[in-house]
């Protein structure tokens, strides 16, 4: 069965600082691999995938996040942070395998960046 | 350009009554997704529609969940006998399907349906 992993609940972060928020998974196929946001009362907003090719994705807002196969994990990372980065973060993952539309989230991790 | 939009926002009915959610993809999206995010949790799949079929309805936890896209655009989820426990966010999300990007394009999501039963 797929599955996806945060295993931090919550990121402190100082602005200017890089950030990273961890994600790893657990797949029978090929993964395809998803960052979303969401800031408060908001729906959320797709920032990059991993489908294949460059293990480096580079996504919206200054986030990328990189594709390790051996350690099946799909870290967040942002060179220097921002407050209003400040949100809740979700890694998702479809198994290449699986349904179209079968997403799995994990539970999220919650970014804040301090002044 | 307009998002998926969701209606009602917020949603407050008593123990054992139906409800009805609407979902609004975007306008030419093929491929509609309902999910359900509980406080503190991501999002769980219920429903996936390629155009006006339920192409994988394994997410819906029993049979008071039913959905239907009757013409290939908007949504209807509808929860017979309402529970407490059906009290979540209700998501409903979209993406453009093409033989081109293998459907594993990114889905847009709308803002949600917050359904509060008492």
């Amino acid at each position: 069965a797929q599955s996806v992993a945060q295993p931090e609940d919550q990121v402190n972060v100082a602005e200017g600082n890089p950030l990273t928020v961890k994600c790893t998974y657990s797949v029978s196929g090929n993964p395809y691999l998803f960052w979303y946001v969401q800031y408060p009362n908001r729906g959320l907003q797709f920032l990059l995938k991993y489908i294949t090719g460059d293990n480096l994705v580079k996504g919206s807002y200054g986030f990328e996040a990189e594709f390790n196969k051996s350690q099946t994990s799909f870290h967040l990372k942002k060179p220097s942070a921002l407050v209003s980065d400040s949100a809740l973060y979700f890694c998702a993952v479809r198994d290449s395998r699986g349904s179209q539309g079968n997403l799995i989230f994990g539970k999220g991790t919650k970014l804040s960046v301090k002044p | 350009g307009a998002g998926v939009s969701q209606t009602p926002s917020n949603k407050v009915t008593e123990k054992g009554k139906y409800v009805e959610l609407r979902c609004d993809p975007i306008s030419g999206h093929t491929a509609l997704y309902w999910y359900r995010q509980s406080l503190g949790q991501g999002p769980e799949f219920l429903i996936y529609f390629q155009g006006t079929g339920a192409a994988d309805d394994s997410g819906l936890p029993n049979d008071r969940f039913f959905a239907v896209r009757p013409e290939g655009s908007v949504s209807t989820l509808k929860i017979q006998r309402t529970e407490r426990g059906d009290s979540a966010v209700y998501l409903c999300a979209s993406s453009l399907i093409s033989a081109a990007t293998s459907g594993v394009n990114e889905q847009f999501f709308g803002p949600g349906t917050r359904l509060t039963v008492l």
